[in-house]
């Protein structure tokens, strides 16, 4: 089987820095991809990581450890506008598992 | 470039009847994923097509779901007879490498 396991709820401040963990059990992993998601909308892809280390793309950064099964988004100088919800999700075999979702709040 | 397009957007109907969802992905997208989002709950998974061919299925609730997808272009998910528990958000997806996946804007299922 395979589960995903991330925090239900992050508060964080505008202009701050915030991460957001995500475990994982799964067999036959393939890689860990982040979405973000706003209210009323479509999942958004964010990134992917398929080899440990960190990947950077502006604000937002992924890392993975296949070692730990432990991956995190980190989100760096917080706008309003990412106010949403983000999930960490498996590529196993040809399917992504997605975990339940981090609902990011931002205090102005 | 469009992107990927579901019809309806919202649709509300009552237990027993038949629905069908559509969706467009983006062209030249060979893989094309069904997910469902039950309020409250995670997106998971309900089938994958390569072009036309289902890839896997192992998601589908159960035989009152049928999925297609007519020459490896649009899909269609049919529910029938649905049930008050089909209600949720239900995304398309496609894919040109199986890992990025586009999602569709979704179709709000209300089953009452």
């Amino acid at each position: 089987g395979q589960s995903l396991e991330q925090p239900s709820e992050v508060t964080a401040v505008e202009g701050a820095i915030v991460q957001i963990n995500c475990t994982y059990q799964t067999s036959g992993f393939y890689g860990l991809s982040w979405y973000q998601q706003h209210d009323g909308g479509a999942p958004t892809f964010l990134s992917y990581n398929a080899l440990d280390g960190l990947e950077e793309t502006g604000r937002f950064s992924s890392f993975l450890s296949r070692s730990d099964s432990y991956g995190y988004l980190l989100l760096q100088e917080l706008q309003m506008k990412d106010s949403a919800s983000y999930f960490c999700a498996v590529k196993r075999d040809d399917k992504i598992i997605f975990g339940k979702g981090t609902r990011l709040h931002i205090l102005p | 470039e469009a992107g990927v397009t579901q019809f309806p957007s919202h649709s509300v109907i009552e237990k027993g009847q038949t629905v069908t969802l559509r969706c467009d992905p983006i062209s030249g997208h060979d893989n094309l994923y069904w997910y469902r989002r039950v309020m409250g709950k995670e997106i998971k998974f309900l089938l994958h097509f390569v072009k036309e061919s289902k890839q896997d299925e192992s998601g589908m609730p159960n035989n009152r779901f049928l999925a297609e997808r007519t020459g490896g272009t649009y899909s269609t998910l049919k529910v029938q007879p649905a049930e008050l528990e089909d209600s949720g958000v239900y995304f398309c997806a496609s894919s040109p490498n199986k890992y990025e996946q586009y999602f569709g804007p979704g179709t709000r299922l209300t089953v009452t």
